[in-house]
């Protein structure tokens, strides 16, 4: 069974503040990835890491940063929320091997005012 | 470059009809094909896979057979629930296994 953690749920929270999405898996898997996904419901990816000390930017651009410096976590990091950042956010982790699937979060709703 | 293309939703359907969700997709080698499933206010979970041309993956009712002449993936169930109600998502991994590329989603009403 996946175990993938996403924190906060759900956050609210005011223009201009840094805010840190927190990610963390227990299955070792080196592949982490987050997601944006849209009010129509889109996958977005924003960002992808391979393993330790590992980090790429995704195919939307994003103004969000990302590290991995362990294993199990990968938070996402806005140092200046805006309303355009609100969205869904997903973390989702994939083992290594061919035909692996991902494992999803149960993501964080964030809202910038 | 890689791409998955699947029907737009919403698809409304009766309970106990017959489902189907139309997906196709455009890759470089043999890719391996997934469908998820979203429920309200969740993140995605694995329904079902298929590795390799004419394999047929099956969970909880729902079958999809990977075509490779024809490049699809198409979900099928043959008798739908209220519970079966959500976003499916079909998705495949690039040839290196390390990127997957996700459908635009196909919401799923089921009327009791």
């Amino acid at each position: 069974e996946a175990d993938i953690y996403q924190t906060p749920r759900y956050l609210v929270i005011g223009t201009g503040k840094k805010i840190t999405l927190e990610c963390s898996q227990t299955m070792g898997h080196d592949k982490m990835y987050w997601y944006q996904q849209d009010p129509g419901m889109e996958l977005h990816l924003i960002h992808y890491s391979y393993g330790v000390n590992s980090t790429e930017k995704g195919d939307l651009s994003s103004e969000s940063t990302v590290s991995r410096i362990r294993t199990e976590h990968f938070p996402l990091t806005l140092e200046s929320a805006r309303p355009s950042h609100t969205s869904q956010y997903l973390c989702a982790s994939m083992g290594q091997g061919s035909n692996q699937p991902q494992h999803f979060g149960d993501g964080t709703r964030l809202s910038i005012l | 470059g890689d791409s998955v293309t699947q029907m737009e939703g919403p698809v409304t359907l009766s309970e106990e009809a017959f489902l189907t969700i139309n997906c196709t997709y455009t890759a470089t080698g043999y890719p391996s094909l997934f469908w998820y499933v979203q429920y309200p206010g969740e993140g995605l979970q694995l329904l079902l896979k298929a590795t390799k041309a004419d394999d047929k993956g099956s969970n909880k009712g729902f079958e999809a057979t990977y075509r490779k002449e024809t490049t699809s993936f198409h979900l099928e169930k043959g008798s739908v629930q209220v519970s079966d109600s959500a976003v499916y998502f079909c998705a495949l991994s690039d040839r290196n296994f390390n990127k997957f590329y996700f459908g635009s989603g196909t919401k799923l009403n089921v009327k009791p």
